[in-house]
């Protein structure tokens, strides 16, 4: 069975600097890799995603990830963050076999804070 | 408009009771899923479901069941309430089982 591990659970950064929060996935195959953000009270919205190919991935507001096999790890960075990033990310992994409905599996979190 | 949307957003109910929480889709997607977050907001998945097949999380409760009427809707219906299950409840879709999952808003449930 797959696994997410998120070992950071919050990160504080100041508004305006770099930003990198860490995912690291178990899988036996190469897995679909997904990072999505979660402000409060809200649903989740997708950042980005990795299924295959280049191993940089761009997304939505700023956002890429990394896909490192070897370190089976799947980054999220941003060069530049502003206030209204703070929120919940959650990185996740899919499966791709045994048909694939069997959902993803999401690491536990991690709160991000900015410091004005 | 809402791609993937569930009513209510809030639902306060006592122990014991039995309620529904409904969730619709209108991306035309084939495989939907139900989600719980807990406190701590950890998601796990609870069930995923195609007109083919569903599969459950064999860690949730019987008194949990997906009801499907059809092709754009997967209902969650939750017999016997209990405290431990007040959590947040997402939808989810995907065009294929292998494919990113759209989340709708979440239903936060209080059993009292």
């Amino acid at each position: 069975a797959q696994s997410v591990t998120q070992p950071d659970i919050h990160i504080t950064v100041s508004e305006g600097a770099s930003l990198e929060l860490r995912c690291n996935y178990s899988y036996g195959a190469t897995p679909y890799l997904f990072w999505y953000v979660q402000s409060p009270g809200q649903g989740l919205q997708l950042l980005l995603k990795y299924f295959s190919g280049d191993t940089l991935v761009q997304g939505i507001k700023g956002f890429e990830a990394e896909f490192k096999r070897s370190q089976s790890s799947f980054n999220l960075r941003k060069p530049s963050v502003h206030w209204s990033d703070a929120a919940e990310y959650f990185c996740a992994v899919g499966a791709r076999s045994g048909g694939g409905a069997d959902g993803l599996t999401f690491g536990k979190g991690t709160h991000l804070i900015i410091q004005p | 408009d809402t791609a993937v949307s569930q009513t209510p957003k809030y639902l306060v109910t006592q122990m014991g009771n039995d309620k529904s929480i409904k969730c619709e889709q209108n991306l035309g997607h084939d495989t939907m899923y139900w989600y719980k977050q807990d406190s701590k907001k950890f998601l796990k998945i609870m069930f995923s479901y195609n007109n083919k097949e569903l599969i459950i999380n064999e860690t949730v409760p019987n008194r949990f069941s997906p009801k499907s009427p059809d092709k754009a809707h997967l209902n969650l219906h939750i017999n016997s309430l209990e405290l431990g299950d007040s959590a947040v409840y997402f939808c989810a879709s995907s065009q294929l089982a292998t494919d990113t999952q759209y989340f709708g808003p979440g239903t936060r449930l209080t059993v009292l």
